[in-house]
């Protein structure tokens, strides 16, 4: 299947420092990206839709001036937590969908990054 | 009508019995239907997906059983192993374009030797 990759795996930052998450398609062009966030023993909350080329798309309820997301080309998202809280500490994932986004694709996952904020 | 209700929440099944988890959906316009498993501390992998024009899918031991009129899909591990413990989710998506996944809230399997 399809390879998306994040980095860093993990990051530990200070409160009000920004940290920034980065997302790649492997193998393939994603013209949309997404970003979740994981808090322990939950499901994945939807924070944002990533676009190529334009503004990303929020959820209800996220900042988007707190979490910025860039989408410079076809296989490269980055999330940026800006002035990151401890209750920002969370596990993000990004996910992406294979092909174009038809009956046939599929949306694969990449393997999230651990944030701790101290 | 967005949602995806998944169930149970909690699932504990013996080394070779069969796991269950049932998951509802309300939008009709709903045409996707993956399941996904996930480690602690790693992003979920997609398991099998089905759409509505099939009523069953099989790969090696898991099968998805999909009834259309009742809104209800459902994922069956046969032979279940402990290496098979994880945490499932089941989500719904309206295919073509770059739609969003709905999830489902979780099911965490515990297979005991």
């Amino acid at each position: 299947g399809a390879v998306v990759s994040q980095h860093p795996s993990w990051v530990i930052c200070k409160s009000g420092t920004s940290v920034k998450i980065e997302c790649r398609s492997l193998d393939f062009q994603a013209t949309t990206m997404f970003w979740y966030r994981q808090f322990p023993k939950q499901s994945l909350m939807l924070m944002a839709t990533s676009n190529e080329g334009s503004k990303a798309t929020y959820e209800q309820g996220v900042e988007k001036d707190k979490f910025l997301i860039n989408h410079a080309s076809l296989t490269l998202s980055t999330l940026t937590v800006t002035s990151a809280h401890p209750e920002d500490s969370s596990f993000y994932i990004c996910s992406a969908w294979d092909r174009a986004g038809g009956p046939t694709d599929t949306q694969y996952f990449g393997p999230g990054t651990r944030l701790t904020v101290l | 009508q967005q949602q995806v209700k998944q169930s149970p929440q909690s699932l504990i099944v013996q080394k070779g019995g069969i796991s269950i988890i049932n998951c509802a959906y309300e939008n009709t316009a709903f045409d996707y239907f993956p399941w996904y498993q996930q480690f602690p501390g790693k992003g979920p992998a997609l398991l099998i997906a089905i759409r509505p024009d099939v009523s069953e899918k099989k790969e090696g031991r898991f099968t998805i059983s999909f009834n259309k009129s009742a809104k209800q899909f459902s994922l069956h591990i046969m032979d279940s192993q402990p290496g098979d413990s994880a945490t499932y989710f089941c989500a719904a998506s309206i295919s073509g374009g770059y739609n969003k996944l709905i999830f489902g809230a979780g099911t965490r399997l515990a297979v005991h030797p």
